[in-house]
């Protein structure tokens, strides 16, 4: 069955330091591969799309890399501030489907 | 270009009842996906829909289901409500439906 892995254990940083969340997947073959970001009681937010055939993309601070062959995408944001906080969450097509892992918690602390 | 309206915000029924959520998509987007959010689950895909037709369903029972209408709002109506529907419904709206999906903040279901 297909299956989207993110670190359960919420993960805390400094400020200043780079965050890196892992997503890794299995029985899925994604066009693209998707990063959100959600608050608590908020809905998610989208932050940024890498399709297959991209290594890597950038978006101010982060940046996220897909490796096909590995099976995996890592999330880096740099420079992590307290406003980084939040719960980040990967996401991967399925038919018209988007499924989602269960987010990886992160907690950046001044 | 207002976002994502889902209502009502919170919600609360009995066991047994049935409930119908409502969403308005940002305007001039035609897909929209209903997700479930428990904390033991995560976000879980029920259902999409394209030009008032549902394109997908994720693995719930019949008693969760959907419906589009021509101006694209959406509604899913959950019948014989059980104390584990208890969760955030979310609604996500796309302009194009493989691409970024735009999430309203949902409607909490409380069932007792």
């Amino acid at each position: 069955s297909q299956k989207i892995e993110q670190n359960s254990e919420a993960l805390n940083i400094q400020e200043g330091k780079t965050a890196t969340l892992t997503c890794n997947y299995t029985n899925y073959s994604p066009a693209y591969l998707q990063w959100y970001r959600q608050d608590p009681g908020r809905g998610p937010v989208f932050l940024l799309l890498i399709r297959e055939n991209e290594k890597e993309k950038r978006k101010e601070r982060l940046k996220v890399t897909f490796d096909t062959t590995l099976k995996q995408s890592l999330f880096h944001i740099t420079a992590s501030q307290p406003a980084d906080s939040a719960t980040y969450l990967c996401a991967l097509p399925s038919g018209y489907a988007l499924n989602f892992g269960k987010g990886t918690s992160l907690l950046v602390t001044p | 270009k207002a976002g994502v309206t889902q209502t009502p915000r919170y919600l609360i029924k009995t066991r047994g009842q049935q409930v119908t959520l409502s969403c308005s998509p940002i305007s001039g987007h035609r897909s929209v996906s209903w997700y479930q959010q428990t904390p033991g689950q995560g976000l879980q895909f029920l259902f999409e829909y394209f030009s008032e037709t549902q394109r997908n369903k994720g693995n719930f029972p019949g008693r969760f289901s959907g419906r589009q209408f021509s101006n694209s709002r959406s509604e899913m109506n959950v019948s014989t409500l059980e104390l584990g529907d208890s969760a955030l419904y979310l609604c996500a709206s796309a302009g194009d439906p493989l691409g970024p999906q735009h999430f309203g903040d949902g409607t909490r279901l409380s069932i007792l």
